[in-house]
């Protein structure tokens, strides 16, 4: 069966570290993104991409990045990792189009100390 | 922008009773309208969706219909079950806004047996 996994689940760093983030699918979907969790918040934009070589900012994508090199992985990487960033991190794929389901990881929870 | 609110948690019913979590979207064109559910300690997966006015999607005992007219996408259940427990969350996607799912903040709900 088709899925998405995200890696490591759990993750614990200090401030300044860099920090990725793997997200590995295999329903060789075009569109990907990484969404973050934050209570009262729900899930937020941080980056997206609808191809290889394509990448986007969201919405609270400051202090983030990510490559595109080919279709099944879309890392996260945090340059310089801050206390605002401790928060669960969601990775999902869909189809093209704006009437299909995105597909989600399992989270990866990120605490930075 | 495109923006999607949602009744405020917890919500906490007793076993068998009626859920209504109420949902409002602000789009500027038609989107298509989702609700996901997360369970304790997992991502978030496809509840129900509806695509155009009017529509209804269903799955599980959950329904929402799409209201142009209040632009407003409510889940109900006629009689919700301890396992039903989890966070409910309102999306939209819509190709003017490039196909990424705007979430509302999530709705925690608890039922009680």
């Amino acid at each position: 069966d088709a899925e998405i996994t995200q890696s490591p689940r759990h993750k614990i760093t200090e401030t300044g570290r860099q920090v990725t983030l793997a997200c590995h699918q295999t329903w060789n979907h075009n569109n990907m993104f990484w969404y973050r969790q934050d209570l009262g918040h729900g899930l937020r934009l941080i980056h997206y991409s609808y191809g290889v070589q394509d990448t986007n900012k969201g919405e609270v994508s400051d202090g983030y990045s990510v490559s595109r090199s080919n279709t099944e992985d879309l890392p996260l990487t945090l340059e310089s990792a801050a206390s605002s960033q401790t928060s669960v991190y969601f990775c999902a794929s869909s189809e093209e189009g704006y009437t299909g389901e995105l597909f989600f990881g399992e989270g990866s929870r990120l605490t930075v100390l | 922008g495109d923006s999607v609110t949602q009744m405020e948690g917890p919500v906490t019913l007793s076993e068998e009773a009626f859920l209504t979590i109420n949902c409002t979207y602000t789009a500027t064109g038609y989107p298509s309208l989702f609700w996901y559910v997360q369970y304790p300690g997992e991502g978030l997966q496809l509840l129900l969706k509806a695509t155009k006015a009017d529509d209804k999607g269903s799955n599980k005992g959950f329904e929402a219909t799409y209201r142009k007219e209040t632009t407003s996408f409510h889940l109900e259940k006629g009689s919700v079950q301890v396992s039903d427990s989890a966070v409910y969350f309102c999306a939209l996607r819509q190709a003017e806004y490039g196909n990424k799912l705007v979430f509302g903040a999530g709705t925690i709900l608890r039922v009680k047996s």
